[in-house]
């Protein structure tokens, strides 16, 4: 089952830009991680927040939760023509479990 | 440090057959965690080994199984291969689990079923 849906699907930008990324889940998390996939590879891990935090970043990356929405987003700031890839939004399901549950990703295309 | 490392990177196997896809996690890693993922369902979770322990399971028929060995290096075998089977298959490596720090990834098996 789906936790985690991003918004929009696709987004398509020019170098310079910024780029938002959202995502919706549905159930409590006791954290919200990123990932970027590059075509056909496997997902490289951005960033992890945890639902007492509001806000975090790492270098470009800016990534906002808001537990009572149940949302949140990812800003890449100066994209680059190398930030072309699927961004996908992940959450534990607040519970104990190991896995972690996947959105469908958004397609992110940076053009030079 | 060396990362995940998944073999075979390509496969193609006919309708009916059966195959075997290993994953060598981060030394000191002791969860894996499999994926499937499709254009149609996106990123679909397999199950998880934690210890040589299956410790949960997504929603997939039977046909799919693994298992960890001591070394935590992990096996995932999909019997009676079906063409709907075709999906790039991710195997993820962390510490614990992927929801306390997060996973690090292999670049996949891309299996072609025809």
């Amino acid at each position: 089952s789906q936790q985690g849906e991003e918004d929009p699907q696709a987004l398509s930008i020019q170098e310079g830009e910024n780029a938002t990324m959202n995502c919706s889940y549905k159930t409590s998390i006791n954290n919200l991680q990123w990932y970027r996939q590059n075509s056909g590879r496997g997902l490289v891990h951005l960033i992890l927040i945890r639902s007492n935090e509001r806000e975090k970043h790492s270098g470009r990356l800016r990534v906002t939760l808001d537990t009572s929405k149940k949302s949140s987003s990812l800003l890449i700031t100066a994209s680059r023509a190398a930030d072309t890839a699927s961004y996908f939004c992940a959450t534990d399901a607040g519970g104990s479990q190991g896995n972690l549950i996947f959105g469908k990703g958004t397609k992110l295309s940076v053009k030079p | 440090k060396a990362g995940v490392t998944q073999t075979p990177r390509y496969l193609i196997k006919t309708r009916g057959q059966q195959v075997t896809l290993s994953c060598s996690p981060i030394s000191g890693h002791r969860s894996v965690s499999w994926y499937q993922q499709t254009p149609g369902q996106g990123l679909q979770f397999l199950f998880e080994y934690f210890s040589e322990t299956q410790r949960n399971k997504g929603n997939f028929p039977g046909r799919f199984s693994g298992r960890q060995f001591s070394n935590s290096r992990s096996e995932m075998n999909v019997s009676t291969l079906e063409l709907g089977d075709s999906a790039l298959y991710l195997c993820a490596s962390s510490p614990y689990g992927g929801h306390s720090y997060g996973y690090t990834f292999g670049s996949g098996t891309r299996l072609t079923v025809v």
